[in-house]
């Protein structure tokens, strides 16, 4: 049973729109929630997080917004730049230094 | 400063074969996860450890599927005997524990073949 998912496998966007990524979790203990980039051969780099105290953080043209009764965020992206296209993954966690749960990623092609 | 590396990149083998994958921590962290991703399962835990202690080995998928570490920079995934269904991607990933961020730090990945 998936307690993350992310249900756009991919998603198509013009150089310059902003870019949503959707993701939705079942795990009421789910305390930080994480996303994370990925290009082609190789590992998942850290983009954004943000704590289930907050619902939104910013971090230049990277947003995440979280909704805790709905058990959804979204990481928003722009203005959209052909160098994010790459497969984003949402994870999430519990307290402390536990493991992360990922999403099965959704790809973003950004067309310039 | 090096992040997490691993090696080999790329490993092919036969079924039956013993693979073993390795993984350097990034200096000064010492929490290590080992996820395994699949087209079919997406990217899971296989294990992890804090201080060198293994917490969770829920995920490790039999008994052929083993980890260590000998030291508290370095950690060993080992598979014996590789069957076709342990090809994937292994990605290890190191952490410091009481890190403000939570944040993990992965290695480029070994893409792990078996014929």
């Amino acid at each position: 049973d998936q307690q993350v998912k992310q249900n756009s496998p991919s998603l198509s966007v013009q150089e310059g729109r902003i870019s949503i990524l959707n993701c939705d979790y079942t795990n009421s203990m789910f305390d930080y929630f994480l996303w994370y980039k990925k290009y082609p051969a190789e590992g998942p780099t850290f983009l954004i997080s943000i704590s289930s105290i907050k619902d939104k953080n910013e971090d230049g043209r990277f947003t995440v917004f979280l909704n805790k009764s709905a058990k959804h965020l979204s990481l928003h992206i722009v203005p959209s730049q052909p160098g994010d296209s790459a497969v984003y993954f949402c994870a999430a966690k519990t307290r402390g230094n536990t493991p992360l749960v990922f999403g099965k990623g959704t790809r973003l092609s950004v067309i310039a | 400063d090096a992040g997490v590396i691993q090696s080999p990149r790329h490993e092919v083998t036969e079924m039956g074969q013993e693979v073993t994958l390795r993984c350097k921590l990034i200096s000064g962290h010492n929490s290590l996860f080992w996820y395994r991703q699949t087209m079919m399962r997406g990217l899971e835990l296989l294990i992890y450890f804090n201080n060198n202690v293994p917490i969770d080995d829920s995920g490790m998928p039999e008994d052929r599927f083993s980890a260590k570490m000998p030291n508290a920079s370095f950690s060993t995934l080992k598979i014996q005997p590789s069957e076709p269904r342990d090809s994937a991607v292994y990605f290890c990933a190191s952490s410091l524990v009481g890190g403000g961020d939570n944040e993990q730090f992965f290695g480029p990945g070994t893409r792990l073949t078996v014929l």
